[in-house]
């Protein structure tokens, strides 16, 4: 059973206005959540996780995600978009503290247009 | 810092051929994980190296596929007999002991068979 579901393969926005990738996961207990990043022809990058604590976590280039527990979502968002934040965008879980491997969403991909 | 370096970054060989991958983690990573990247079935985990412990193979899709890490640093995966369905992006990623959560990856290697 797929743990992480990503439920727009696209989003496109224009460049100021808010962004939102949605993602959804399916594992019970306290999952372990992040969020990574893929520019083209780069590696994955590191953007946030929620571990526990503040539902609200923020991390690199000014993206933040919110931990919803009772809509199991972990939706990635940044207040004002950038072309530059056009890319492949990941939600991945760790199923428990003993469960050192991710599983990963299909990825969405953002297109910020200027 | 140096980040996970992969080599080769592309690599074309024909069906029935063995291939080599090579990951250079973070030094003093502790941990080093294999994913592949294809079409159609996203980014799904291969195996897991944690310090001088057996390693984590549950995610290899066959015997064709092994791995092995060195001196707990340098890891190379090899696919022996290569098909044209192994074809994908090849990522490797690491992470510290203390730090588990983050895992940073490599740019991965693109595989193609032909």
């Amino acid at each position: 059973a797929q743990s992480v579901a990503q439920p727009e393969d696209q989003v496109n926005v224009a460049e100021g206005n808010p962004l939102t990738v949605k993602c959804t996961y399916s594992v019970s207990g306290n999952p372990y959540l992040f969020w990574y990043v893929q520019y083209p022809n780069r590696g994955l990058q590191f953007l946030l996780k929620y571990i526990t604590g503040d539902n609200l976590v923020k991390g690199s280039y000014g993206f933040e995600a919110e931990f919803n527990k009772s809509q199991t979502s972990f939706h990635l968002k940044k207040p004002s978009a950038l072309v530059s934040d056009s890319a492949l965008y990941f939600c991945a879980v760790r199923r428990s503290s003993n469960d050192y491997k991710l599983s990963f969403g299909a990825g969405t991909t953002v297109t910020v247009r200027a | 810092g140096a980040g996970v370096s992969q080599s080769p970054s592309n690599k074309v060989t024909e069906k029935g051929k063995d291939v080599e991958l090579r990951c250079d983690p973070i030094s003093g990573h502790t941990a080093l994980y294999w994913y592949r990247q294809s079409l159609g079935q996203g980014l799904e985990f291969l195996i897991y190296f944690q310090g001088n412990s057996a390693p984590d193979k549950s995610g290899l899709p066959s015997d064709r596929f092994s791995a092995e890490r060195t001196g707990g640093s340098v890891s190379t995966l090899t696919i022996q007999r290569t098909q044209q369905e192994d074809s994908a992006v090849y990522l490797c990623a690491s992470s510290n002991y203390r730090e588990v959560h983050e895992q940073y990856f490599g740019p991965g290697t693109r595989l193609t068979v032909t």
